[in-house]
């Protein structure tokens, strides 16, 4: 069975930074790409970045390009965003989210709320 | 990176068939690789994949969901409405140059 557990969220003041993780299982995790998605509250969905399973090439939303990165630890099935420079209008549940055929996303986590304030 | 347009709500009574459009160009919805997807969600849960490559049913999602593309417009269908198709729901689609968007979301009401 597929499991994405995000954790690192919580409230942060503008300008600071934060690392979200995602433990991922039930699958190779090296063989699929990865994405982070986020919501702002009462909102549609956002893609925010993805990573590839076989290049591990890194890509992003232009809104964070520059401030987020993504990345992995293939050893230990983890997926991470580390956010900087926050702003207000990053605050979000974050998705961490599997790809598979054709960008589709098959598994979601349950989300991890980010809030950014003073 | 501007979104799919979807339109905001959508509704139909119980029984009865509802279809939610999302327009976007040639380099995503109607691009050749039919990267189309369809996700629905309920009120403070995960999104869930319903279709994928613009008219896939994953395993285990009833086939009273349907997906078509026509041009650059990405249509879903649901049929027979059941009180617990009410949900909101996303397309998505890559957009090339390793982008991916989502439309805005549909708010689907069973009257």
């Amino acid at each position: 069975e597929v499991q994405l557990l995000e954790s690192g969220g919580g409230l942060v003041q503008p300008g600071g930074s934060l690392r979200l993780s995602c433990a991922a299982s039930g699958f190779t995790f090296r063989n699929y790409g990865m994405t982070w998605v986020r919501q702002a509250p009462g909102k549609g969905l956002e893609w925010v970045a993805l990573i590839y399973g076989d290049s591990g090439g890194t890509f992003y939303e232009d809104s964070v390009r520059g401030r987020f990165t993504i990345s992995r630890d293939i050893s230990t099935s983890t997926l991470y965003l580390q956010l900087n420079s926050l702003r207000a209008e990053d605050t979000a549940v974050y998705y961490c989210a599997k790809f598979g055929n054709a960008y589709a996303i098959d598994y979601w986590g349950q989300g991890i709320l980010v809030t950014v304030a003073s | 990176q501007s979104a799919l347009t979807q339109p905001p709500s959508a509704s139909g009574s119980p029984g009865q068939s509802v279809t939610i459009s999302c327009t976007g160009t040639s380099n995503d919805v109607g691009a050749a690789y039919k990267s189309v997807s369809w996700y629905q969600q309920h009120p403070r849960k995960a999104p869930k994949l319903i279709i994928s490559e613009v008219s896939k049913r994953p395993s285990g999602v009833p086939d009273r969901f349907s997906g078509s593309r026509s041009g650059n417009t990405a249509s879903l269908t649901v049929s027979g409405l059941q009180a617990e198709d009410e949900a909101d729901y996303y397309c998505s689609s890559y957009r090339g140059n390793d982008i991916v968007v989502f439309g805005g979301g549909t708010k689907l009401t069973v009257l």
